[in-house]
């Protein structure tokens, strides 16, 4: 079974320009999630697709957003980008609901490798 | 809600020691509870997983941790290091009925000295 695949692994922009990324999650998964991962701040949540609708959202600004197409595949923007933004983008993704009648939920997550972003 | 705390951002432990990871958690209501590994400029893959079963969990590489409610905590154990071990360690907790989204803790770098 393929694992979570996340593109590209490494970029390079400037201020003020935007970058698309872009996660392919497990088949079967349902669920995608995005986190930004800094020295200073950890793991921050930005959202969660769960059948191309935003379920749950982060304390970001506007300028980072996404989307989930009908194929589960997610793409995030950040829009007008800023030094602090600079980071490891980790997508994951689960199942997003319980996987058998009566059966949780656990919230267990498969995680990508990452997409770096550096900015200028 | 729900939180974590890892106490120690840094632990190092020489090789064949004992390695010990604290996590303490908060939950209103029965959680499920996370060890996740990340090697450097890779993904977190998860190591064990508390699902309210047993409260002696057994991962992956040696790895375990014990659920004690009482003292609301999920610490992580493996009784020799190996310098391999050395990585990124992240607790988490999410509960049932809720978002199904995980909450972290800020993450123990264990570092293994030969």
């Amino acid at each position: 079974k393929a694992g979570v695949t996340q593109t590209p692994r490494y970029l390079i922009k400037t201020r003020g320009q935007q970058v698309t990324l872009s996660c392919s999650p497990i088949s079967g998964h349902r669920s995608v999630s995005w986190y930004q991962q800094t020295p200073g701040q950890g793991l921050q949540f930005l959202f969660e697709y769960f059948s191309e609708t935003q379920r749950n959202k982060g304390n970001f600004p506007g300028r980072f957003s996404g989307r989930q197409f009908s194929n589960s595949r997610s793409e995030m923007n950040v829009s007008t980008l800023e030094l602090g933004d600079s980071a490891l983008y980790l997508c994951a993704s689960s199942l997003g609901s319980p996987p058998l009648a009566g059966a949780p939920n656990t919230g267990e997550l498969f995680f990508g490798e990452g997409s770096r972003l550096t900015v200028l | 809600a729900q939180s974590v705390t890892q106490l120690g951002s840094h632990v190092s432990v020489s090789e064949g020691a004992l390695v010990l990871l604290r996590c303490n958690y908060s939950s209103s209501v029965p959680p499920y509870l996370f060890w996740y590994v990340q090697y450097p400029n890779q993904g977190l893959q998860l190591l064990l997983k508390y699902t309210s079963a047993a409260t002696l969990v057994k991962g992956i590489n040696g790895f375990e941790a014990e659920f004690k409610k009482s003292e609301t905590s999920f610490h992580l154990t493996k009784p020799s290091a190996h310098m391999s071990d050395a990585a990124e360690y992240f607790c988490a907790v999410s509960t049932s009925g809720g978002s199904y989204i995980p909450t972290f803790g800020r993450g123990t770098s264990l570092i293994v000295h030969p």
